[in-house]
This record gives structure tokens, sequence and C-alpha cells, in this order.
């Protein structure tokens, strides 16, 4: 029973390029979320979808940053360009409902890394 | 704006023996807190959760205490084990939105 699966698991990259996560969720979730963890902020909350619409962007830190949700059963999170400061681990989570109280399961991440 | 806190950033405890975490939360509008346990190189997975109209929850070792008018929840483990060495990160939503925020995290080390 495969969980949410994200790739890759770590990139590193130079300043000014761009880059793109993947995300695939559980089969039959239908929201899906985008976190990001640094030493400074924690665990924050990026984006997320329900239904393949995104709900909520307020986290998205500038408009460097973009999500997409182009089916039921993936997810991309662009960053372009690149910066240092985009340095962290980008979670994906997907749950069964749009409730606060459906459990978010959680991918393994990927390290990004901006030289 | 932290809405949500964990201020000790790390506990060490003996196995066999409790460990309590605590949190804190600002934000009287949240009204489902949970609980999530992490290890390196993996995501957070969920552990357990308590609703507002609820004062305890327990799951075996694991009880969740909430205490709405001090806006504080803690996490007792008991009896620690080695395998519950991690971070673990407490989490708040609503009821009406699936958005979690989440704290700092606490790191727990058991020693055997």
């Amino acid at each position: 029973d495969a969980g949410v699966i994200q790739s890759p698991r770590h990139e590193v990259t130079e300043m000014g390029q761009e880059v793109t996560l993947r995300c695939k969720p559980i089969s039959g979730h239908n929201s899906l979320f985008w976190y990001r963890q640094t030493m400074m902020r924690g665990l924050e909350l990026l984006i997320y979808f329900n239904n393949n619409v995104p709900i909520d962007d307020s986290g998205m830190p500038e408009d460097r940053f973009s999500a997409k949700m182009p089916n039921a059963s993936f997810s991309t999170l662009k960053i372009q360009p690149s910066e240092p400061r985009d340095s962290a681990v980008y979670f994906c989570a997907s749950s069964s409902g749009p409730s606060g109280t459906d459990t978010q399961y959680f991918g393994p991440g990927t390290r990004l890394t901006v030289l | 704006d932290q809405q949500v806190k964990q201020n000790s950033p790390s506990l060490s405890v003996q196995e066999g023996r409790i460990s309590i975490l605590n949190c804190d939360y600002t934000n009287s509008m949240f009204d489902y807190f949970l609980w999530y346990k992490k290890y390196p190189a993996e995501g957070p997975t969920f552990l357990i959760s308590i609703s507002s109209i609820k004062d305890k929850n327990e799951d075996g070792r694991f009880t969740v205490f909430l205490n709405k008018s001090a806006k504080h929840l803690s996490l007792h483990i008991v009896p620690s084990q080695p395998g519950d060495s991690a971070v673990y990160f407490c989490a708040a939503s609503r009821f009406a939105g699936n958005k979690l925020t989440f704290g700092g995290g606490t790191r727990v080390l058991v020693k055997p």
C-alpha cells in the first residue's frame, strides 16, 4: 500500500535555476498539501488543494513559488528562480477529506539545497 | 506570530519512565489538536488527536490532555521506549478547514 510519493528525495541546484518538486498523493485522497520545514520557521503550510483546486495559497512566500495539481494523482511545486534561502525540506501530504479532522499523511520529503 | 508553541526543544528520559511534552496555542478558533511524530529522513506521521469537546484522549501508551481555558495541551508517553526517540510536533486546526498549524517540535531521546 503506497503512501505519499515525492521526487526527487534530494535536489542540489544553483541560485537562479528552476526547481520542480513532484508529489503523488495516496490514491483516493482528495486533499493535497505542500509544507516547508526550515530551522527558522519550522513546519509551515505553503498551499493546499481540494479536488485539484487550490484553496489556500496564503503560505506561498512569493511569486517565485507556484504549485499545480493537474489531476488527482499528481502535483508539482515549482520555484523559479531559486535562491539560497529556499533551501529547506519540502513535504507533500494528502488526506481523504476537507475537514480538519481528516488525518494528513506525509511523504518522505524533498531536501532542497540551493547554492 | 507563532500560534502554536512548543517551548521545550528537547527532552531526555529514561526507558520505562514517563515522557511529558507540552504545547501552547494562542488562537481560540482552533478546535482540533494533533500530535505528529517524525523520525530523521522521514515525513511526520500522525500519532493521536483530540477535539475541543474533550479533555483527554488515550491510545495505548499515548495520552493527550487538553486544557482549553489555559490553551494548553500535553502528550504523555508511558512507559517510554527507545523507539519513541523522535521529534514530536503539536498541531492545531479547525473542524471547518484542514489547514494545520504546527509547533516547532520537541526532540525526545529515550535512553535505554
